[in-house]
């Protein structure tokens, strides 16, 4: 969905090194969400955002840092990368403002293709 | 433990034929269930369903829920080479909560 930005959409890095992954949005959402997605282990989430003073941990949040800096913008970090944090990550986005179960739709960006050496 | 389970983990079908993915959820307080379509990126959304027996349809693609049991279906008729994809079914574990995936089913449809 081009409403959700990710930038890179492609990194190589080596151990130990710090990366930021960027997500931002033109969809006016409130929520916003960072998964990582592996073969055969689906998506699962690494931490959220309800608002720009609320970041909750998610079920892998380990080895994670995230910056909510404005409304529109969400950024997570790895402060020293390592091996098994390659991976495919999106940022997705939802809705509070929707009515009933519709604020649970998340729309997702392109992903952002990491691997750590 | 898995709280959404989705089933078959992949399945292989040819053109033309009719094929029926399957999610089972656990959850205390269910509000709405969700299906999306992973292409080669991003997941797409395809419907939320919150009521049982309503069927949600959209061209050759429904779905329906059934609270009692806890799981849902998704049906694909006449399935294209376009239909291949990973289908993720998602849930919502609370009101306020974001939503937990299952693995995903991966179709490969050939010709």
């Amino acid at each position: 969905d081009a409403d959700v930005t990710q930038t890179p959409r492609n990194r190589i890095t080596k151990t130990g090194k710090r990366i930021m992954l960027e997500c931002s949005q033109t969809k006016g959402h409130d929520r916003m969400y960072w998964y990582r997605q592996d073969p055969g282990l689906g998506l699962r989430l690494i931490y959220y955002s309800f608002d720009v003073k609320d970041i909750n941990k998610g079920e892998i949040s380990d080895g994670y840092s995230v910056s909510r800096q404005a409304q529109a913008k969400f950024s997570l970090s790895l402060e020293s990368a390592i091996p098994n944090q390659t991976a495919l990550y999106f940022c997705a986005t939802s809705d509070l403002k929707n009515s009933a179960g519709a604020k649970n739709i998340q729309y997702f960006g392109a992903g952002t293709r990491l691997s750590v050496l | 433990e898995d709280k959404v389970v989705q089933s078959p983990l992949s399945l292989v079908v040819h053109e033309g034929d009719t094929v029926t993915l399957n999610c089972s959820y656990e959850v205390t307080n269910f509000r709405s269930l969700l299906w999306y379509k992973q292409e080669k990126k991003a997941p797409t959304f395809l419907f939320m369903l919150t009521s049982s027996g309503i069927e949600k349809k959209s061209g050759r693609l429904s779905s329906i829920l059934d609270k009692k049991e806890l799981f849902s279906i998704l049906n694909i008729t006449a399935t294209q080479t376009g239909d291949s994809a990973v289908y993720l079914c998602a849930v919502p574990f609370s009101g306020n909560t974001p939503l937990v995936f299952g693995k995903g089913t991966r179709l490969s449809v050939i010709a």
